[in-house]
């Protein structure tokens, strides 16, 4: 059974249209990470959750936020996409940031 | 320097080769290491934790060394699966909850 789940799998949307990606999880677990992946790189941490607790990479642009409305579920919101946020977006969760992470599949996003 | 560094590859090996990826890390408070898998357009999976004393699963073998702050991946009798990329990620010191990818070591195994 999937524990990680992202929505859509994959995104299109033209630049500038405000778009939601969702990650949801059955681990319980306490840490939530949302990161950015470009072909050919690692992935970017773009920030992470610590139960409510909200952590924001210093790099990571102002268009990107994110909401954990509760334990389970974790969104990235992109509120004027440009060219250059195509990518893939993956969700990440740990039981407290020391042990293994366990990723979603990702959402591939297109912006036209 | 970067926080956590390996080489890019790509590493082009015969089937049935042995090849071995090696990973620095700069800070010396890290806690916890890991080798995970990607492959093309998925997302990575966890190939294996590395402990200070080695560990060991089927054909991978993966070392820590604190003291040079190196951890490696041993891979034998590879195999055309094993095609992927193999990311060394680190977790950050004690009160940080991020952890700190390498950008990847790419390896193609040949029939």
């Amino acid at each position: 059974d999937a524990m990680v789940i992202q929505n859509p799998r994959y995104q299109v949307t033209q630049f500038g249209k405000p778009v939601t990606l969702s990650c949801s999880q059955t681990l319980n677990h306490n840490v939530m990470y949302w990161y950015q992946q470009k072909s050919s790189q690692a992935p970017k941490l773009l920030f992470h959750y610590y139960d409510k607790d909200f952590n924001n990479e210093a790099d990571t642009p102002d268009n990107f936020q994110s909401r954990r409305p509760n334990t389970s579920f974790c969104f990235l919101d992109i509120r004027s996409p440009g060219l250059g946020d195509a990518a893939m977006y993956l969700c990440a969760t740990s039981p407290s940031g020391r042990e293994t992470q366990y990723f979603g599949p990702g959402t591939r996003l297109l912006v036209l | 320097r970067k926080e956590v560094e390996q080489d890019p590859g790509p590493f082009n090996v015969p089937e049935g080769a042995t090849v071995a990826f090696n990973c620095t890390y700069s800070n010396s408070a890290s806690q916890s290491f890991f080798w995970y898998r990607q492959d093309c357009r998925k997302e990575p999976k966890l190939l294996m934790s590395v402990y200070s004393s080695g560990n060991e699963d089927g054909r991978f073998t993966a070392q820590l060394n604190r003291a040079s702050q190196y951890i490696s991946l041993l891979i034998r009798d590879s195999k055309l699966s094993d095609s992927a990329t193999y990311l060394c990620v680190v977790n950050g010191d004690t009160g940080t909850y991020k952890y700190i990818f390498g950008t990847g070591t790419r390896l193609k195994v040949l029939a």
